[in-house]
């Protein structure tokens, strides 16, 4: 069975601009959780997906967004980007709603200048 | 609020040894905790997870270790090998909440 997959897996952008992140879950999971991970902040939770409906949301300003298309695949976008913003972008998906094992993809590294 | 962190940010053992890995958690409602390995390039993998029933897990070389009375968790890499180094995180969950990880421990394996 194929992993999780992250697309882009690299990219540069420009302050002001503004990204859009694609993941594809393992197949038949429904859950897709996306995070931040950077050297001082570490991993940092932004939203989460479950048949289309976000579940949970963590503490990042609005410029962070996101959605599940009925295929569980799952997009994040960032808007007006920020030095900030450079950080390794990871989905991980999960089974079912309520199971608590999260398998991650190789991420997108985003970097702004 | 929660926190997950972790005693020592870096950790180096030579190859054979015993890895142990440490975490403490503030929050006595967590019910779930779980371990993954992070190396370089990569997303992080699950190694071994736990409920708050349960004090002991095992799993192939790994050993994870739950004390709710002092909020501690462990991992415990046995015969540690080259291709264990990279960067161990814990995370903890309370029912549907999101995880909440730990900053990190990297271990360095020493041939």
């Amino acid at each position: 069975k194929a992993g999780v997959t992250q697309t882009p897996r690299y990219l540069i952008k420009t302050r002001g601009q503004q990204v859009t992140l694609s993941c594809s879950p393992i197949s038949g999971h429904r859950s897709v959780s996306w995070y931040q991970q950077t050297p001082g902040q570490g991993l940092q939770f932004l939203f989460e997906y479950f048949s289309e409906t976000q579940r949970n949301k963590g503490n990042f300003p609005g410029r962070f967004s996101g959605r599940q298309f009925s295929n569980s695949r799952s997009e994040m976008n960032v808007s007006t980007l920020e030095l900030g913003d450079s950080a390794l972008y990871l989905c991980a998906s999960s089974p079912q709603g309520t199971s608590y094992e999260q398998y991650f993809g190789p991420g997108t590294r985003l970097t702004v200048t | 609020g929660e926190s997950v962190g972790l005693h020592l940010p870096t950790l180096s053992v030579q190859e054979g040894d015993n890895s142990i890995i440490n975490c403490a958690y503030s929050n006595s409602a967590s019910d779930y905790f779980i371990w993954y390995k992070q190396e370089s390039g990569k997303g992080p993998q699950f190694i071994i997870d736990i409920r708050s029933n349960m004090d002991k897990r095992q799993g192939q070389r790994v050993t994870v270790l739950l004390n709710k009375t002092v909020k501690h968790l462990s991992l415990q890499i046995a015969a540690t090998q080259p291709g264990d180094s990279a960067v161990y995180f814990c995370a903890e969950r309370r029912g549907n909440t999101p995880l909440v990880f730990g900053k990190g421990t990297r271990l360095s394996v020493i041939a």
